[in-house]
């Protein structure tokens, strides 16, 4: 299995609403990553975990809030968004952060696009 | 600061034509360059991944090139077909102990009948 899943695939949500969104892979890697991506613009990261563990969150607002249960899920809990929360989110994976380059190849979900009203 | 620029920022071709499309970097350490496809609304597809000492590497139609020294890569299509349609973008790995990726913002290319 060599795939990255996401759901919900769509997402619409009032400011007052919480949800999460849900990323799963069974390639046995250990670091998972959040990405937002604005129409017409590159991927920004968000937050990356590596053996279950936040190592890396790049100033993201409280109102998103990630959670690792284990290493082959990685959950993006949503709460009080603003409409300009709206994107694309990709979760991506890879064997490992640290090491060769070989183990940092990152393999993207096909994302969740999300509408905030 | 690390960064990646790419052009054209988009393209139109007819179906059947060959393009080439073009990323220059400043990343430092250089690990590894890679071009990604992306369709609309979906998440990116890797077409090809090379390091320092590779200077070109093929997936079917697609042909990515590295010049190391000048910090250039490119991305030949060969023999278009609509479903080719996408954005590519260029990515760029440092390599730092936690390695970092560089987006560059992509070619939007448009294949015509």
């Amino acid at each position: 299995d060599t795939e990255v899943t996401q759901t919900p695939k769509h997402l619409v949500m009032g400011m007052t609403n919480k949800k999460s969104l849900k990323c799963e892979q069974h390639m046995g890697h250990r670091a998972m990553y959040w990405y937002k991506q604005k129409a017409k613009k590159p991927p920004e990261l968000m937050f990356v975990y590596s053996y279950e563990k936040l190592s890396i969150n790049e100033s993201v607002p409280s109102r998103f809030s990630p959670e690792c249960p284990n290493s082959s899920l990685l959950n993006l809990h949503l709460h009080a968004l603003q409409p300009e929360d709206s994107a694309l989110y990709l979760c991506a994976s890879s064997q490992d952060r640290a090491g060769g380059w070989s183990y940092n190849e990152q393999f993207f979900g096909p994302g969740t696009r999300l509408t905030v009203l | 600061k690390n960064q990646v620029e790419q052009s054209p920022q988009s393209l139109i071709i007819l179906e059947g034509k060959n393009c080439t499309l073009q990323c220059n970097y400043t990343v430092s350490p250089f690990s590894n360059l890679r071009w990604y496809k992306q369709d609309t609304g979906r998440g990116p597809v890797s077409l090809t991944i090379m390091t320092f000492s590779e200077n070109t590497k093929s997936n079917g139609r697609y042909t990515a090139t590295l010049d190391a020294d000048t910090k250039q890569s490119s991305l030949h299509i060969t023999a278009s077909q609509l479903s080719d349609s996408a954005s590519y973008i260029c990515v760029v790995s440092d390599r730092g102990g936690y390695s970092t990726l560089t987006f560059g913002k992509g070619t939007m290319l448009l294949v015509s009948p």
